[in-house]
């Protein structure tokens, strides 16, 4: 059964970075690619990038370009997304999704990873 | 603010159906396949429909979608308590170069 789990809860303070794993299984790795979408804390879904686990191939959100990068590791079916720079409103569950090509529907979801941004 | 707009509740008894909207434009809905997402409270989403009207194994034939022009539709028959959830629909933005979500539809079974 196809699967994603996520690294545990993260506590950053504004100015540092967060980096957060994305495990797959289930599946093979580098015939889908993975999404990120993160979730302010009472707020809807917002959108992040895509990355293709085949080649590398990333697509970002515009309001995110300088700041986020997104990375796989084929050799352990892993995805990343990284982000620097963090603000408080960066605070949210980010969520790691299997999805065949960008703007494509997300099949498969992690559980979601914390990240709070405080002083 | 998103660029997908949906009421922000919709409620009915046990039993009844419900209609979720999701207003867009040429740049998205219009010109791209929506899908719809449940969220249960405090877990992450799960897909329900895709392609504008098409269901994950799984999935039972109460969630329907369709879609017209720049406007889709999630619908739900047989309203169960389970079903208690926010819904998301969501597509790309040819425009924006972005996939987009809808603002979310709280759905509250009386």
């Amino acid at each position: 059964q196809v699967q994603l789990v996520q690294s545990g809860a993260e506590v950053k303070k504004p100015g540092a970075s967060v980096k957060v794993s994305c495990k797959a299984s289930g599946y093979t790795f580098t015939s889908y690619g993975i999404s990120w979408v993160r979730q302010a804390p009472g707020q809807g879904l917002e959108w992040m990038g895509w990355i293709s686990a085949y080649n590398g191939n990333t697509n970002y959100a515009q309001k995110l370009q300088g700041r986020v990068t997104m990375t796989t590791d084929t050799s352990t079916s892993t995805a990343y997304m990284e982000l620097r720079s963090l603000r408080s409103d960066d605070t949210a569950v980010y969520y790691c999704a299997r999805e065949e090509d960008y703007g494509d529907y997300a099949d498969y979801w992690g559980q979601g990873t914390l990240v709070t941004v405080s002083s | 603010q998103s660029v997908l707009t949906q009421p922000p509740s919709v409620s009915a008894a046990p039993g009844q159906k419900v209609t979720i909207s999701c207003s867009g434009s040429s740049s998205n809905i219009g010109n791209n396949y929506v899908s719809w997402y449940q969220q249960l409270p405090g877990t992450a989403p799960k897909l329900l429909i895709y392609d504008n009207n098409k269901r994950p194994s799984g999935i039972p034939d109460r969630f329907s979608g369709s879609k017209s022009g720049t406007s889709a539709t999630l619908g739900i028959t047989g309203l169960q308590t389970g079903d208690e959830a926010d819904y998301y629909c969501g597509t790309w933005d040819s425009s924006l170069s972005s996939y987009v979500f809808g603002t979310g539809t709280k759905v509250t079974v009386l």
